[in-house]
C-alpha cells in the first residue's frame, strides 16, 4: 500500500515552453501533497505545500507564477512548470500524506527527471 | 524550527564492514525522525522511522538506527555491508503539526569490493 506515482518519469522540452507533471497517490486519499526539487548531488528541497482544495503555499524563493501547483483532487496534484528555462532542468519529487492513519507520514513518487533545452 | 545535520557527504566502507551514518537534529519539540536511501535517478525508499515509540528502530535490509534525546542524534548503522548498499541516504525530521519534512545534506556511500 501506500504508493504515489508521477508521470511523466522523464520529460526533455524546449526553453520557454510549459511542463506539466502529475503526482498521484494510488491506493490512498492524500490531504495534501509536497513538491520538491533537487539538483544533482544534493538534497531534496521543498518547493511548497499543497491541500486539496485550497491555494498551495510556497517556500521562500520559489516562484509562485513559475511552478504553478494544483491539487484539485485527494489524489491528484500537478506541478506546471511555466516558461522553462534551462536553469529549471532537475528532479522534481512529490509525496503524500494520507488523511488517516500516521500524518507525519509521507509517500514519495519515483521522481520527473525535467531537462530544458 | 528543525534542521538535520548529516556529518560526512561520503563515507566509504569494505564490503563487510560496519556501516554508520551520522545524523543529528535540532528540535524544540518532540521530533519525528526518518532515514532514506535513494539509487540513482529513483525516488526516495524509507528505511526506518522514530516517531516516539522504541528508541532503538530495525528497518529493512538489515539498517537500524538509535534515537538518542540526550545527544540529539539518530545515526545509521548495519552491521556488515553490502555492495548493494552503495547509495545515497538522507535523515529528515518533521514535527506533529508542520508536517514538513527537513532533510539533511546527504551521504553518499561507497562500498568497496
Amino acid at each position: 500500500g501506500a504508493v504515489v506515482s508521477q508521470h511523466p518519469s522523464r520529460v526533455i522540452c524546449k526553453s520557454g515552453t510549459s511542463v506539466k507533471i502529475e503526482c498521484r497517490s494510488l491506493d490512498f486519499q492524500a490531504t495534501t501533497m509536497f513538491w520538491y526539487r533537487q539538483f544533482p548531488k544534493q538534497s531534496l528541497m521543498l518547493m511548497a505545500t499543497s491541500n486539496e482544495g485550497s491555494k498551495a503555499t510556497y517556500e521562500q524563493g520559489v516562484e509562485k507564477d513559475k511552478f504553478l501547483i494544483n491539487h484539485a483532487s485527494l489524489t491528484l496534484s500537478t506541478l506546471t512548470v511555466t516558461s522553462a528555462h534551462p536553469e529549471d532542468s532537475s528532479f522534481y519529487i512529490c509525496s503524500a500524506r494520507p488523511q488517516t492513519g500516521n500524518l507525519n507520514e509521507q509517500y514519495f513518487g519515483p521522481g520527473t527527471r525535467l531537462t530544458v533545452t | 524550527a528543525q534542521s538535520v545535520t548529516q556529518l560526512g557527504s561520503h563515507v566509504s566502507v569494505s564490503e563487510g564492514a560496519l556501516v554508520l551514518l551520522r545524523c543529528n537534529y535540532s528540535s524544540s519539540v518532540p521530533p519525528y525522525l526518518f532515514w532514506y536511501v535513494q539509487y540513482p535517478n529513483q525516488g526516495l525508499q524509507l528505511l526506518l522511522k522514530y516517531t516516539s515509540a522504541a528508541t532503538l528502530v530495525k528497518g529493512i535490509n538489515g539498517f537500524e538506527a538509535e534515537f538518542k534525546k540526550s545527544e540529539t542524534s539518530f545515526h545509521l548503522t548495519k552491521p556488515s555491508a553490502h555492495m548493494s548498499d552503495a547509495a545515497e541516504y538522507f535523515c529528515d525530521v518533521t514535527t506533529s503539526g508542520t508536517y514538513k519534512y527537513i532533510f539533511g545534506t546527504g551521504t553518499r556511500l561507497k562500498v568497496l569490493a
